[in-house]
């Protein structure tokens, strides 16, 4: 069965400073892999994903993320934060065929942003 | 575009009363649905796949006759916690996959989730 650990629980960085949030995954075949972000009051929102292809990959709001196949991971990153992007931030990864498979999410990792 | 809702946001009832909650997909329809529960500070936890005018498939220790879902159209997906009791408190959200519809990623897209309070 596939899993997800995010090892980071919560992370402080101050606004302007980079941001790297981890993620290792567990799946036997090529993975699908999401991040997602999670606001009070707002449903999770796509930030980036790899299927295949360019193993770093560019999403919104200046994050970016890069596959390791030999490392199991998908580390989300951003060279600059600012105080919006303070969030719960889950890494995903997609099991069985095709973009609809299920999914399984890691633990989430809460970003606070310091000004 | 890609906008999911679900209703109500938040429910208080009492022990032993049923619950219902819904998830449209207000401007795509959605081949398939998924709901998903989430206790405070974990993750998402899937607990079924919806496809419209199917039964649900639900996962492993999911109780289908306690938490009934019903994908009656392809923008609709009720999700019926029936004899609520404490211990199904928790924050339940949906998702919707649009398929290969145009202007939409083929990935699942979320609702804002509906906080469930048994007392």
């Amino acid at each position: 069965a596939q899993s997800v650990t995010q090892p980071d629980i919560h992370i402080t960085v101050s606004e302007g400073a980079s941001l790297e949030l981890r993620c290792n995954y567990s799946y036997g075949a090529t993975p699908y892999l999401f991040w997602y972000v999670q606001s009070p009051g707002q449903g999770l929102q796509l930030l980036l994903k790899y299927f295949s292809g360019d193993t770093l990959v560019q999403g919104i709001k200046g994050f970016e993320a890069e596959f390791k196949r030999s490392q199991s991971s998908f580390n989300l990153r951003k060279p600059s934060v600012h105080w919006s992007d303070a969030a719960e931030y889950f890494c995903a990864v997609g099991a069985g065929t095709g973009t609809a498979s299920k999914l399984t999410f890691g633990t989430g990792t809460r970003l606070q942003v310091t000004l | 575009g890609a906008v999911v809702s679900q209703h109500p946001s938040w429910v208080i009832c009492k022990s032993g009363t049923s619950v219902k909650i819904e998830c449209r997909s207000l401007d795509f329809q959605a081949t398939t649905m998924f709901w998903y529960r989430q206790f405070p500070k974990q993750s998402l936890m899937l607990m079924a796949t919806s496809n419209e005018g199917s039964k649900a498939t639900y996962e492993q220790g999911v109780e289908k006759d306690k938490f009934l879902i019903n994908h009656a159209s392809l923008t609709l997906s009720t999700l019926t916690v029936t004899s609520a009791h404490p211990e199904d408190s928790s924050f339940y959200i949906c998702s919707a996959f649009p398929g290969l519809a145009e202007g939409f990623t083929d990935t699942q897209y979320f609702g804002p989730g509906t906080r469930l309070t048994v007392l």
